[in-house]
């Protein structure tokens, strides 16, 4: 199986910063890799798709790059709604395995 | 736009079977263009990949599951479902159902989740 491993864990920041989350693969997946948001009580929400394409109706604040082992999520901007955790998910092969999760809180 | 919806018992007795069954409104379950996904994620932790099933029948499992786990789609219910045998505590999450567009590897959308609880 593809590890994939996020870092950090967990971050605080304040409302307006710019924040980054990275995930790094055990193997290339080329850009085979995949942001999700998810909220306290709620299923993950798609944001980023095949590494830097934004999922239609996702404020353009997130942003995605990388390619091969080394991705980021960045938030330009940050917004109230937007202190949750999120996951990478790689889709390079099955089983498709996700990172540990980042949580982002308010300072 | 296509909605997804889990159901089934929220508790299970230990070596029993839990069986959960994802809905699909909104859309045909029967397009070849998608891959019908069920992904678990226990209690405060990250979420585990279960499985696909396309219309046709054809699936692929986590190898870490795979002795235990069927999934089945029903095209004249627009639904599937899945069944994991012999439960223990560990298989205590939240189980959610999604659509992968075939051959792209996301998720999007997802069903709820629904909690089960295994427990006598």
């Amino acid at each position: 199986d593809i590890q994939m491993t996020q870092s950090p864990s967990s971050l605080s920041a304040s409302v307006g910063d710019r924040v980054s989350i990275t995930c790094r693969a055990s193997q290339s997946i080329t850009s085979y890799l995949n942001w999700y948001q998810q909220r306290p009580g709620k299923a993950p929400q798609l944001l980023i798709y095949s590494a830097s394409s934004l999922q239609s109706g996702v404020p353009s604040r997130f942003s995605g790059s990388g390619s091969g082992t080394d991705f980021t999520l960045t938030i330009s901007g940050l917004q109230p709604e937007d202190f949750a955790t999120y996951y990478c998910q790689q889709g390079y092969s099955t089983p498709h395995t996700f990172g540990q999760g980042s949580k982002l809180e308010i300072k | 736009q296509v909605q997804l919806q889990e159901s089934g018992p929220g508790l299970v007795e230990p070596s029993q079977t839990l069986s959960l069954t994802c809905t699909v409104s909104g859309g045909s379950i029967s397009s070849d263009a998608y891959y019908w996904t069920w992904i678990r994620q226990h209690p405060g932790k990250g979420l585990e990949w279960i499985g696909y099933i396309y219309y046709s029948g054809t699936t692929y499992y986590n190898p870490s599951l795979k002795s235990r786990v069927t999934i089945s789609v029903d095209t004249s219910k627009n639904h599937f479902s899945l069944k994991l045998s012999s439960v223990t505590a560990a298989d205590t999450a939240v189980y959610y159902c999604a659509r992968d567009p075939r051959g792209d590897n996301w998720f999007d959308p997802w069903g709820q989740g629904t909690l089960v609880t295994v427990s006598s």
